[in-house]
């Protein structure tokens, strides 16, 4: 089993619908986590940051972790055509584990129509 | 503006070539790493250091070397015997665990191409 597993997609949706983007893990070591959008040949831009569980809003985006079921995910509200990317979730374990790289999902491409 | 720099954008490199890509910080983050990216297989760890002349290996190392001479630059070099090198690179840093939040931030990514 990967320590992180996301589905890849495509996920296509119109203009304006509410997209649900979700990973999940094994560790249960992880307490950061992470989700980062990437433009076609482009390096990843960092859109949420939320550490051990709960919900986290920023504009149009909302990350959740529940822990308990080693499960994270990330909602757009309104989509735009501007949100079509690669979005890839990232995870951390704490402080006090061996190593302090990111394990990063293989991200899911999703595509807005307008 | 603060942020991490790639270079080249765009590296092409002969059969039994090296070449060193260059990643340049100056947001004083200690942490720096390198990941390959193929398409299907999301980010693999080739490399990660958290300090100075301190480096350890990825989930991917074979086949690259990288130095850390100076907090702010992480030049990975891919080796000769690195048999299948043609991806696109990225290069992050982030604070260490413990000193400030830990997200990464990324450059912009260097592909590179086998001719």
């Amino acid at each position: 089993q990967k320590e992180v597993e996301q589905d890849p997609g495509p996920l296509s949706v119109p203009e304006g619908a509410i997209v649900s983007l979700n990973c999940t893990y094994s560790n249960s070591a992880f307490q950061y986590f992470m989700w980062y959008r990437q433009y076609s040949r482009k390096g990843p831009e960092l859109l949420m940051y939320t550490y051990s569980s709960g919900n986290k809003e920023d504009g149009r985006f909302t990350a959740q972790v529940d822990k308990s079921s080693k499960y994270i995910s990330l909602f757009i509200r309104d989509s735009q055509p501007s949100d079509s990317a690669t979005y890839l979730c990232a995870m951390s374990a704490r402080p006090n584990q061996a190593g302090t790289a990111l394990i990063f999902g293989k991200g899911t491409t999703l595509s807005v129509s307008s | 503006d603060g942020g991490i720099t790639q270079s080249p954008k765009y590296l092409f490199r002969k059969e039994g070539q090296n070449v060193t890509l260059s990643c340049e910080q100056n947001l004083n983050h200690d942490a720096m790493y390198w990941y390959r990216q193929d398409p299907g297989q999301g980010l693999r760890l080739i490399y990660y250091s958290q300090i100075v002349n301190d480096f350890q290996k990825g989930d991917i190392a074979e086949g690259y070397s990288v130095s850390r001479e100076k907090k702010e630059s992480f030049p990975l070099t891919v080796t000769s015997a690195q048999k299948n090198p043609t991806a696109f690179y990225l290069c992050a840093s982030s604070h260490l665990q413990g000193r400030g939040s830990t997200e990464a931030f990324f450059g912009q990514g260097t592909r590179l191409t086998v001719v």
